[in-house]
């Protein structure tokens, strides 16, 4: 079975551009985890989705930062305007806790680069 | 309510064990291990339940005690491809979210 899929891997823009990063969780998965990873703030939730529906947004950082899922195989994070500031890895991660473990699988990730 | 690792950082010879805690200030209801090799994604090692419960595979096991709200990290025998950093992710009951430590950075050398 595939991942979690995310893409783009690499992503290179310039401060004031909109940046949108894509995310396929894995099939049967109705959780969805986007992370912030960082050298000084490490790794940290963003939001997450349960069967679609936004649970916990608090750690979205500002409205600059938006995230949608549409549907239980799609999810989408965008950030309008992107700051340098914004650089970071960011993680898109499924999961399936009616499974009872609520582990969960985390996709490549998206280099972000804010020139 | 991120929970606090320690230590940061370990530098290990082969065959060296390591333990690395893992604490919150929050009840939890889970416990879980991850690594992550640099340049990739963190990778789920193991989960441990509210029930004081241990476990372990290979070299690598832990225990979780939930009155502490604490948590181990045991490697024992330490290999090469045990280095990355390993991260613990905390749950608190009626929540499926993780919060993630800072992280320990274990290094193993020949």
């Amino acid at each position: 079975d595939a991942g979690v899929i995310q893409s783009p891997r690499h992503e290179v823009t310039e401060m004031g551009q909109e940046v949108t990063l894509r995310c396929k969780p894995i099939s049967g998965h109705n959780s969805l985890f986007w992370y912030r990873q960082t050298m000084m703030r490490g790794l940290e939730l963003l939001i997450y989705f349960n069967n679609n529906v936004p649970i916990d947004d608090s750690g979205m950082p500002e409205d600059r930062f938006s995230a949608k899922m549409p549907n239980a195989s799609f999810s989408t994070l965008k950030i309008q305007p992107s700051e340098p500031r914004d650089s970071a890895v960011y993680f898109c991660a499924s999961s399936f806790p009616g499974s009872g473990t609520d582990t969960q699988y985390f996709g490549p990730g998206t280099r972000l680069t804010v020139l | 309510q991120q929970p606090v690792q320690s230590p940061q950082a370990v530098i290990l010879r082969e065959g060296e064990d390591a333990v690395i805690n893992c604490s919150s200030s929050k009840a939890l209801y889970s416990v879980h291990w991850y690594r992550q090799k640099h340049g990739e994604a963190p990778v789920f090692l193991m989960i441990l339940l509210k029930g004081g419960e241990q476990k372990g595979h290979d070299k690598i096991s832990a225990s979780f005690n939930e009155k502490k709200q604490q948590s181990s990290l045991y490697l024992t025998a330490s290999q090469l491809s045990y280095s990355g950093t390993y991260f613990c992710g905390t749950e608190g009951a009626g929540a499926n979210n993780l919060f993630f430590g800072t992280g320990t950075r274990l290094t193993v050398i020949p």
